[in-house]
């Protein structure tokens, strides 16, 4: 079954320190990979996208990720977090089969402290 | 542009009511979807639609309906509501079924 997995409930790290939210997927061809951010209250925003091309995608907000098809990878990196970066983060997966599917992982609560 | 609209903000349902949750864009997008939104379980796809008078199930689509009459328009109907439909409800359109905007959400529960 396709998915995306968050291992990671919540990450913790300082406000200036490099921080890294884990995603690995399960697709067996060539995914379309996302991540999102949901601020408190609000919807989810769209950050960056995976569909074909160079594996170091660069997103909003001074976020990038690295798609690693041999480690079925898909981490979300920032090289000094914010305290405004605080948010719960959803990496998500395109079904491979049926283009009009979508599969998000549970979410990883990233906490910046000053 | 408002983007993606969703009313009400908040619900609360009796078992066995009905009601319908509005979802509206301005984009002209031709993909809409809702989610659900549980603790621990990420979003998950209840119906999608590719344009008007095409819907389709995703992940969980038992007791809810959907139907695309326009463009902007796609509500979410639930028939008779249930404690497990709970949740926190997102609605989504995209240009070409790949990144998504999301709406607000909107927080039903059902006692």
């Amino acid at each position: 079954a396709q998915s995306v997995a968050q291992p990671e409930d919540q990450v913790n790290v300082a406000e200036g320190n490099p921080l890294t939210v884990k995603c690995t997927y399960s697709v067996s061809g060539n995914p379309y990979l996302f991540w999102y951010v949901q601020y408190p209250n609000r919807g989810l925003q769209f950050l960056l996208k995976y569909i074909t091309g160079d594996n170091l995608v660069k997103g909003s907000y001074g976020f990038e990720a690295e798609f690693n098809k041999s480690q079925t990878s898909f981490h979300l990196e920032k090289p000094s977090a914010l305290v405004s970066d605080s948010a719960l983060y959803f990496c998500a997966v395109r079904d491979e089969y049926n283009f009009n599917k979508f599969y998000f992982g549970s979410g990883t609560k990233l906490n910046v402290k000053p | 542009n408002a983007g993606v609209t969703q009313t009400p903000k908040f619900q609360v349902l009796k078992t066995g009511q009905s009601m319908t949750l509005q979802c509206a864009q301005d984009m002209n997008h031709e993909y809409m979807s809702w989610y659900r939104q549980d603790p621990g379980m990420g979003l998950r796809l209840i119906h999608y639609s590719v344009g008007a008078g095409i819907t389709d199930q995703g992940e969980v689509p038992n007791g809810y309906n959907v139907s695309r009459s326009t463009t902007e328009d796609f509500p979410l109907r639930l028939l008779s509501a249930a404690p497990s439909q709970t949740s926190v409800y997102f609605c989504a359109s995209s240009p070409q079924a790949i990144e998504q905007y999301f709406g607000p959400g909107t927080r039903l529960t059902v006692t």
